[in-house]
């Protein structure tokens, strides 16, 4: 069954380092999107991808957050300067239209 | 007022007895309705989608929506001790492509 595939699953930055996840959506699906989740806190989005473009995003996803569909099958979330309170996981989602979400396994990003 | 709530529990449930997982939504032009099971460290995983009012059945699992009361509600029959998870809501509205997301209800179910 095709999947959502995340990498790395785990990924430790220091403080003000880049960072890029990488995500590999179900192939024929035409929404992207990028959530995450702070330890012990809900599911947030940060931004949806359509159309070779950001659709949406939220207060989250401010000018240290950006995304990019470089290939045709890749979907990176890249932070430039990481900040403590970047630490959580990172989940990475499609859809084939506006029905079910499909997710990634997630990256937990750990910065230090 | 939270987008989707639902009650973060812990819900305690005993093997083999019905659960009842209640969200709340609060802009009304919400279309899509959908629940998320996940395990602790993991990630969402879809159980149910349901987009027009009355009742979704799926195995033991059944979506109720009531989008006059802003309601959808998810049931789990015969509760196994592997559906001891949190149970995600999550909504789109129209017009909008995100799901919103409630904060979840931690479920336990007891052997």
């Amino acid at each position: 069954e095709p999947e959502v595939t995340q990498t790395p699953s785990h990924q430790v930055t220091q403080m003000g380092q880049e960072v890029i996840l990488r995500c590999v959506p179900i192939s024929n699906h035409l929404y992207f999107y990028w959530y995450r989740q702070i330890l012990g806190q809900k599911v947030e989005f940060l931004v949806s991808f359509y159309n070779n473009e950001i659709s949406e995003k939220s207060e989250i996803f401010d000018d240290q957050f950006s995304v990019e569909r470089p290939d045709g099958s890749n979907f990176t979330l890249k932070i430039r300067s990481t900040k403590l309170e970047d630490s959580a996981m990172y989940f990475c989602a499609s859809r084939p239209g506006l029905t079910e979400a499909f997710f990634g396994q997630g990256t937990r990003l750990t910065v230090v | 007022q939270k987008e989707v709530e639902q009650n973060s529990g812990p819900l305690s449930v005993p093997e083999g007895a019905i659960a009842s997982l209640n969200c709340t939504y609060s802009d009304r032009v919400s279309q899509s309705f959908f629940w998320y099971r996940q395990y602790s460290g993991k990630s969402p995983e879809l159980i149910m989608s349901i987009y027009s009012n009355g009742d979704k059945e799926d195995g033991r699992f059944t979506a109720q929506l009531n989008k006059a009361s802003q309601y959808v509600s998810l049931l789990i029959r015969d509760s196994q001790p592997s559906d001891s998870a949190t149970y995600l809501c999550a909504v789109s509205i129209q017009g909008a492509q995100k799901l919103v997301f409630g904060q979840g209800t931690r479920l336990t179910i007891n052997p």
